[in-house]
């Protein structure tokens, strides 16, 4: 079984409708962090958690919002899709203390029409 | 500013041929340089961390290395199946406690059997 995992892996909706984006992991980890990756832009952070209680903006976060329900859930949130947040999203996850190695999951192809 | 560039774009090698690919980074103090692969659709995977000039790791047919400037990633002898795009990322040690990764946009290479 994967270690993390997101669902759905492909979702296509239209402007201004609200998508969740979920991520689970087994690895234990505290540290959850959403990525989206666009062509010739490489990955870009939106939002990184430390724990439950600790939730932080990344670089691009406006337009999106997260949740940390349990150390293994992280959710992103697109409020009011507009098509210029068609992308890939990326969960990944770290554990403190460990070598900084982030580990991704499989992705999340969202279209917004 | 702090800033990853990778050299190729893309790259496309025969079924045995060796060739390195580069990252080359600008940061206020490195704290650690990352390889991923990335296939087409998934998440990146881990393949290395380097923390000081000099340091080389290995992983079959990969060999990463880093000087102060720039690290490589060589493929001796590569097979189709290594066929990816390659990600360097690295970490700032003034990055703060968000640990923020920097990446590069990748080398894409095929190996044509």
């Amino acid at each position: 079984d994967a270690d993390v995992t997101q669902t759905p892996r492909n979702r296509i909706t239209k402007t201004g409708k609200r998508i969740m984006l979920e991520c689970s992991q087994t690895k234990g980890h505290d540290r959850m962090y959403w990525y989206r990756q666009d062509p010739g832009l490489g990955l870009r952070l939106i939002y990184y958690s430390f724990d439950v209680k600790d939730i932080n903006k990344g670089e691009i976060s406006d337009g999106y919002s997260v949740s940390r329900q349990a150390q293994a859930k992280f959710s992103l949130s697109l409020e009011s899709a507009i098509p210029n947040q068609t992308a890939l999203y990326f969960c990944a996850t770290r554990r403190t203390g460990s070598e900084d190695t982030q580990y991704f999951g499989p992705g999340t192809r969202l279209t917004v029409l | 500013e702090d800033q990853v560039t990778q050299s190729p774009e893309a790259l496309r090698l025969q079924e045995g041929e060796s060739s390195s690919l580069n990252c080359s980074y600008t940061v206020s103090g490195l704290r650690g340089l990352f390889w991923y692969r990335q296939d087409p659709g998934k998440g990146p995977e881990f393949l290395f961390t380097l923390y000081s000039a000099g340091e080389e790791k290995e992983k079959e047919r990969l060999k990463a290395t880093l000087t102060k400037k720039e690290s490589f990633l060589h493929i001796t002898a590569p097979k189709p199946e290594d066929s990816a795009t390659y990600l360097c990322a690295v970490q700032s040690l003034h990055a703060g406690n968000n640990r923020k990764l920097i990446w590069g946009l990748g080398t894409s290479l095929a190996v044509n059997p």
